[in-house]
């Protein structure tokens, strides 16, 4: 009962170039989107998220881009640094329970 | 300081044993969850809970057991009845409502059956 589809998998990228990492969602119900990053032996913490009526949201080198109609949302890396290396998961929580997509494995090299 | 206690961070069990594992939260949060992740692996719901004295079943309830008698306790028991206990068991809470639902998490458990 998948509701969120993350990939890729893993990813690995060359130190100043951009990562982009997709999720699709199944459920029109869900309304937040955001992105969680997890480094090695610690809990996931909130990265950036963003509301469907907007369709891109920018912190920093971080972005969040929105597609309503494909169901998809995706994060956005600019000038990806080695301090970046960790797994990143997207989410969609709904007033009951939060759904994580299965992870990213991000990787950049120096 | 705010935040999400887990404890202890590494913990040993030999088969058939039970173990629990604790997980403390002082932002006055409603909703608490437990996940297991295995390596390489995403976060999948063991139990979730939204008020005291109640709680529901994620997608991977079997083997496991909770309790939720204070708002500030989600305590999660790994039964003899889970056969692949090994794995990082992270626990989060949030507010309960329908929009921006944020979930802290604690650092982790990290399970190894001896």
């Amino acid at each position: 009962q998948q509701q969120v589809k993350q990939s890729p998998q893993s990813l690995i990228v060359q130190k100043g170039g951009i990562s982009i990492i997709n999720c699709a969602y199944e459920n029109t119900a869900f309304d937040y989107f955001p992105w969680y990053q997890q480094f090695p032996g610690k809990g996931p913490a909130l990265l950036i998220a963003i509301r469907p009526d907007v369709s891109e949201k920018k912190e920093g080198r971080f972005t969040i881009s929105f597609n309503k109609s494909a169901k998809q949302f995706s994060l956005h890396i600019m000038d990806s640094q080695p301090g970046d290396s960790a797994t990143y998961f997207c989410a969609a929580p709904r007033a009951s329970k939060i759904i994580f997509g299965s992870g990213t494995r991000l990787s950049i090299r120096p | 300081d705010g935040g999400i206690t887990q404890s202890p961070k590494y913990l040993f069990r030999k088969e058939g044993q039970n173990v629990t594992l604790s997980c403390e939260q002082n932002l006055n949060h409603d909703a608490m969850y437990w996940y297991r992740q295995d390596p390489g692996q995403g976060l999948r719901l063991i139990y979730y809970s939204q008020i005291v004295n109640d709680f529901q079943k994620g997608d991977i309830a079997e083997g496991y057991s909770v309790s939720r008698e204070k708002k500030e306790s989600f305590p999660l028991t790994v039964t003899s009845a889970q056969k692949n206990p090994t794995a990082f068991y992270l626990c989060a809470s949030s507010v309960v409502r329908r929009l921006n639902t944020e979930a802290f998490f604690g650092q982790g458990t990290r399970l190894t059956v001896v």
